[in-house]
């Protein structure tokens, strides 16, 4: 079955740089990479995705960036703001299930 | 919408006694996942189901645990008899038909001690 690596575990960036999350992961048949973010007391909530016949997605501030060849996929953040404190998680699979890495909790510095 | 309803919100009970977890879908969503969420071992899938039907139950843990789903409008996980080590956040989880993304409720916290 699938796994799903995820680095780092925990990050701190100074409020208004650029944070960096990979993930790794195993299936070749995998085709569909989520990233779900998680505020303290919530349900993670999707803020991205994408499909393995694309090789880079954005909105806005968040771009996700796939490799299918080396089975590995990030995120990015960029101008990092105080709400983007979180943890963030990454996930693989197909249109039925999906597999969760265990988390990065972002920490935005003032 | 609602959302994704869960009850309780948090459970705190002794070894051995069972547990029953509840959930309510988004209404119209035909699949249900059941997540747990640990430090140790993060988030992991349980069980889910399609159109009411369990379809993979591979990631309950023990024979401890069940999961059913009677209507298109609740479904529950049951744990009988609980022990320390089930202590984590439950969370269910629903998806629309052709949809890719999965919404989550607010998740029970459950203390076995």
């Amino acid at each position: 079955g699938e796994n799903v690596e995820q680095h780092p575990s925990t990050l701190s960036v100074q409020e208004g740089d650029s944070a960096v999350i990979k993930c790794t992961y195993s299936d070749s048949a995998s085709n569909y990479f989520p990233w779900y973010k998680q505020e303290l007391g919530k349900g993670p909530q999707l803020i991205i995705d994408i499909r393995s016949n694309v090789g880079e997605k954005k909105d806005q501030r968040i771009a996700v960036t796939l490799n299918k060849t080396a089975k590995h996929f990030s995120l990015h953040i960029t101008e990092t703001q105080p709400e983007d404190s979180a943890v963030y998680f990454c996930a693989g699979g197909d249109d039925d299930k999906i597999i969760f890495g265990k988390g990065t909790r972002l920490h935005i510095l003032p | 919408d609602a959302g994704v309803i869960q009850s309780p919100r948090h459970e705190v009970t002794e070894m051995g006694q069972e547990v029953t977890l509840r959930c309510k879908p988004i209404s119209g969503h035909n699949s249900l996942f059941w997540y747990r969420q640990t430090m140790m071992r993060g988030l992991e899938l349980l069980i889910y189901f399609n159109n009411n039907v369990p379809i993979d139950d591979s990631g309950m843990p023990e024979d401890r645990f069940s999961a059913k789903m009677p209507n298109a409008s609740f479904s529950t996980l049951k744990i009988q008899p609980s022990e320390p080590r089930d202590s984590a956040v439950y969370f269910c989880a629903c998806r629309l038909a052709g949809d890719d993304e999965q919404f989550f409720g607010p998740g029970t916290r459950l203390t076995v001690l």
